[in-house]
Order: structure tokens, then sequence, then C-alpha cells
């Protein structure tokens, strides 16, 4: 089935405590990116990736990092999160270009204490 | 900047009722549009897209028609269903396709 994995699904953490979000599609699409959902503001892109170690940031990048070195997996990173990244977030991936239509994963809910 | 305004919810329909949903965007170039819903507890999945002035989009019995002439991508449908009721978000793509600009979303309730 093609599909865009997240994992965890859920998590709490602390403030100051790095972590990971993984991102993984199995469609072989070049392009994927990160939003994270807040009420009342929609989804607001933090990063893409236009292939293989390629990636620029969106419109709210501060506080998160991301790494795309194999094709199927873009993970995103805080370092040190804070509660203002507590926040819904979705992984997407989009086929060649002239399509620009996403494929979204299913979420990860992420508290920050 | 791109931006997508879109009308506030909630919207709450009865069954078979006529629904309206304004979207309106500001770009430059010649963004795609997109309309997309996302049901309780999961992500987003594509409803209807348009990638050039006066195109349609159309999927499930929802329309919507690319307007350059007042910048809008309104979407419709003529006789909604409980299982619509979701949340509907207007999108656009910039030329090139690596930036994506959301409207805040639109929640819908459609009553039996």
């Amino acid at each position: 089935e093609a599909q865009v994995t997240q994992n965890p699904r859920y998590l709490i953490t602390v403030t100051g405590k790095k972590l990971t979000v993984t991102c993984s599609q199995n469609m072989n699409h070049e392009y994927m990116s990160w939003y994270r959902q807040d009420p009342g503001l929609g989804l607001r892109q933090i990063y893409y990736s236009m292939n293989v170690e390629v990636t620029d940031k969106g419109d709210v990048p501060e506080g998160y990092k991301v790494s795309r070195k194999e094709k199927r997996n873009f993970p995103l990173i805080l370092e040190s999160p804070s509660p203002n990244q507590t926040s819904l977030y979705f992984c997407a991936s989009s086929p060649p270009r002239d399509t620009y239509e996403q494929y979204f994963g299913p979420g990860t809910r992420l508290t920050v204490t | 900047g791109n931006s997508v305004t879109q009308m506030e919810g909630p919207v709450t329909l009865s069954e078979e009722a006529f629904l309206t949903i304004n979207c309106t965007y500001t770009a430059t170039g010649y963004p795609s549009l997109f309309w997309y819903v996302q049901y309780p507890g999961e992500g987003l999945q594509l409803l209807l897209k348009a990638t050039k002035a006066d195109d349609k989009g159309s999927n499930k019995g929802f329309e919507a028609t690319y307007r350059k002439e007042t910048t809008s991508f309104h979407l419709e449908k003529g006789s909604v269903q409980v299982s619509d009721s979701a949340v509907y978000f207007c999108a656009l793509t910039n030329t090139g396709g690596f930036k994506t600009i959301f409207g805040a979303g639109t929640r819908l309730f459609v009553k039996a």
C-alpha cells in the first residue's frame, strides 16, 4: 500500500530533551515536506526537501532541523524542544513536480512540558 | 508574500443542503490551487486541484474553479452528507512547486 508513515504518533517530552520524529514514504517521491498544524493557523511549512541531500527552509524553521540522506526518509529533529513547539506535525511527500499534490502521513502529536 | 484566506467556521448544515466555502489567495506567478480534507484523527487528503486559470477541479461531488480575475477558489457541493463532516483546507503551491501555503481551515458539521 502506498503510504507515508510517521513515528511516533504521540509523544510527550520535557523541555530541552532532543527528539526525532521519523517520516518514511514508499512511493519513490522526490519531494518531501514537514508541517505543523495549530488551531486557527492551518498548516505551516517547516522544511522541505527537493531530493536527497537537498533541503530548504519553509515559513517556520526556527528550532527544527531536517536531513535527507535517503530518498524514502525525511526525519524532523528538535534539538532542544520548547513548549511553543507543542503541536500536531505532518509529513508529506509529492510525486514529480508537475502535479504538486501532496500525500500526508497520519500526524504526530507532540507535547513539550 | 503568498497567502490564503478562507472563511471561518464552523459551518453547520443539514443533510442535502448546498455548501460553499470561500477561499481567496494572493500570489505571484501562477500557483496551483488545492482543497484538502481532514477527517477526525487523520492526516490531510487531497480533495481536488486546479493548476491554471479557469480550470475546474472536481471530486466526490465537490467542485472549485480557479478564478484568476477574482483570485478565488471557492469550494462547492450541491448536496452534503453527514459523512462530509470534516475540516477543509484551501492551499496554494507556488510556481516551481516547493512551497505551499495553507488557509486556516474551515470545519464543517453536517446534521442528519
